[in-house]
């Protein structure tokens, strides 16, 4: 299957800093790309969608200028996670498709993100 | 909500045992697809299948879907330790703007060696 990256894997910051994670499609041009967000041993949450070029689709509850979202290129999408605090900790995972109605979504590594 | 629910929440069986986990969704679909999550780690995409689809196989797994339940099940035959993870179905919904997927809690598969 295609391949989704996350960048970096794992991230530790003091809080009220900003934290970016970098999301990279590297063998497919991702129409689409998803944030979600996973709590331990819990579901994943959908966060955001985003189209290239466009701006993100926040789901219901998720603060948009706390989680910036920007899918500049149909490779790259980047989520920062602005004035971080110790509740932000968690594993933030990105998922990339390219249009079409039964196409695969593919997901990077997650990122996991230790507030301090 | 949107999101499939997986059943059972927990499976325990020994290696070489056949695991089968289900998934019930909740309106009409273009396609469910089941993933994998080792611990810690992405997911990873196992299998797709259409709405259109009855059984999909892919190696040793067995996908069937039962639109008219509204349910899928997967089927891991000859199960090894290496299976050992949690699984999740996300059904795509029919409709507009309807193009992300959203997931259960999934099914965490201990395969005890």
């Amino acid at each position: 299957g295609a391949v989704v990256s996350q960048h970096p894997s794992r991230v530790i910051c003091k809080s009220g800093t900003s934290v970016k994670i970098e999301c990279r499609s590297l063998d497919f041009q991702a129409t689409t790309m998803f944030w979600y967000r996973q709590f331990p041993k819990k579901s994943l949450m959908l966060m955001a969608t985003s189209n290239e070029g466009s701006k993100a689709t926040y789901e219901q509850g998720v603060e948009k200028d706390k989680f910036l979202i920007n899918h500049a290129s149909l490779t790259l999408s980047t989520l920062t996670v602005t004035s971080a605090h110790p509740e932000d900790s968690s594993f933030y995972i990105c998922s990339a498709r390219t249009s079409g109605t039964h196409t695969e979504q593919f997901f990077g590594p997650g990122t996991r993100l230790t507030v301090l | 909500s949107q999101q499939g629910e997986e059943d059972p929440q927990a499976l325990s069986i020994q290696e070489g045992e056949n695991a089968t986990m289900n998934c019930s969704y909740k309106t009409s679909i273009n396609n469910l697809q089941w993933y994998r999550q080792n611990s810690g780690r992405g997911l990873v995409h196992l299998i797709l299948i259409r709405s259109n689809e009855r059984e999909k196989h892919s190696g040793r797994l067995r996908v069937t879907l039962d639109t008219s339940k509204k349910s899928s099940s997967l089927l891991i035959t000859a199960s090894r330790a290496a299976d050992t993870a949690s699984y999740f179905c996300a059904p795509r919904y029919s409709g507009a703007g309807s193009y992300q997927l959203t997931f259960g809690k999934g099914t965490k598969l201990s395969v005890i060696p």
